[in-house]
């Protein structure tokens, strides 16, 4: 059974369009994470909700918006996208914020055209 | 200057070989600290997870982390070709977000 899910696995889409990420965890933990990965494998947070409320907001455009609709599940969604958007994107779960292990999805690889 | 500083490599060693691999960071505060390795195409996984100075050994892998130097380091023992991936150190201090170091993309090589 996988941990944390994510889809989908590829995305590739042309600049200005809108497109969704979703993630969902079965290890019953109260706090997941939105990451970005950029071509240089540097990883930075986004986002962070702990029992589905927002608790880390990064320095990130507000063309993202993070949903979270129950604790299992954290998607992400992105307007009006851009080159610069490029990535790939892993969701993370954690039992609590910050100090404890977090497992990650798969990652969602964003292509913008 | 970015809080955590990683060599991103790439790093290659023949097989067997002890591999070390380091971070250096800035922020005083960090109190937990974390390997996580990332094979290609998939999600970084929890390798090492250390708080206060010292070292911790786990099979193959050992993490030191040295406070006062501000200095963290994973060393990998008779390293193995299933060994080759990115390693990423992470530190926090507590309920705070994870800062990631860059990587450093390993490759043993048979």
């Amino acid at each position: 059974d996988t941990a944390v899910s994510q889809t989908p696995k590829y995305l590739v889409t042309q600049m200005g369009n809108d497109k969704s990420i979703k993630c969902e965890q079965n290890l019953g933990h109260d706090t997941m994470y939105w990451y970005k990965q950029d071509s240089k494998k540097f990883l930075k947070i986004m986002f962070s909700y702990n029992n589905k409320e927002l608790i880390i907001n990064e320095t990130v455009p507000n063309r993202f918006s993070p949903k979270s609709p129950d604790k299992a599940h954290l998607n992400l969604h992105i307007n009006s996208l851009e080159l610069g958007d490029s990535a790939v994107y892993f969701c993370a779960s954690s039992s609590s914020p910050g100090g404890d292990t977090q497992y990650f999805g798969p990652g969602t690889r964003l292509t913008v055209l | 200057q970015k809080e955590v500083e990683q060599d991103p490599g790439p790093l290659s060693v023949p097989e067997g070989a002890i591999v070390s691999l380091n971070c250096t960071y800035s922020n005083s505060a960090f109190q937990y600290f974390m390997w996580y390795r990332q094979y290609s195409r998939k999600g970084p996984e929890l390798l090492m997870y250390t708080y206060s100075s010292g070292n911790k050994e786990d099979g193959r892998f050992t993490a030191q982390v040295d406070k006062s130097s501000k200095y963290i380091s994973l060393f990998i023992r008779d390293s193995q070709p299933s060994d080759s991936a990115t390693y990423l150190c992470a530190m926090n201090q507590g309920a705070q977000k994870l800062v990631f170091g860059q990587g450093t993309r390993l490759t043993i090589n048979p």
